[in-house]
């Protein structure tokens, strides 16, 4: 079982729709939880961190279930420039696995008009 | 101010080369971590390097494979007798906060 995974995807929504991507992690110990976003043949960015409370950017609500090991993504009123790569990010801390990010394959989002 | 820089940008090589491709992190960020990506995969761990030291090698794929960073800042990845299956997006992150990493824009390797 991978570390961490997520929706295949491919999402196709149209603009103004709301989306929601899921991911699962395996490692009940995991600390941090973050969403980044990578573009098409750009590097990966951080989109915004995980808490436990739930939290919201704008248009974009992060969740985290800790008993179910689930992580959410919500993004509302989709924009065309959405479109791109959302990777779910596990950190973990301790032993040798000091400061490790393990990232998710990753879900592709196409916003069309 | 100045991102993490890497660099080639690209690099062509022959079956059997050595490579190495460079990483210059954010000045003043003590953990600087290697990725690889596949085309349409995710981001692979190779190392991480906690000021000079690297605490978890376990991502290298094969002893082809070495890293080492020197100064506390710059870092280098050695790729020896290059096989097709190295041929990736090599990606250099660096941070000082967890999980806030800051990508460089990669070095595409074309092993022919």
């Amino acid at each position: 079982r991978k570390e961490v995974e997520q929706d295949p995807g491919p999402f196709n929504v149209p603009e103004g729709a709301t989306v929601a991507f899921n991911c699962t992690y395996s490692n009940s110990a995991s600390q941090s939880f973050f969403w980044y976003r990578q573009d098409c043949r750009k590097e990966p960015k951080l989109l915004m961190s995980v808490y436990s409370s739930g939290n919201e950017d704008g248009r974009f609500t992060a969740q985290l279930n800790r008993a179910s090991q689930y992580i959410s993504l919500l993004i509302r009123d989709s924009k065309l420039s959405d479109s791109a790569t959302y990777l779910c990010v596990v950190f973990n801390a301790g032993g040798t696995s000091y400061g490790k990010l393990t990232f998710g394959q990753g879900t592709i989002l196409t916003v069309h008009p | 101010g100045a991102g993490v820089s890497q660099s080639p940008s690209n690099k062509v090589t022959e079956k059997g080369k050595d490579v190495e491709l460079r990483c210059d992190p954010i000045s003043g960020h003590t953990a600087l971590y290697w990725y690889r990506q596949s085309l349409g995969q995710g981001l692979e761990f190779l190392i991480y390097f906690q000021g000079n030291s690297a605490p978890d090698k376990s991502g290298l794929p094969s002893d082809r494979f070495s890293a080492e960073r020197t100064g506390g800042s710059v870092s280098t990845l050695t790729i020896q007798r290059t096989q097709q299956e190295d041929s990736a997006v090599y990606l250099c992150a660096s941070s000082l906060a967890v999980g806030d990493q800051f990508f460089g824009p990669g070095t595409r390797l074309t092993v022919l």
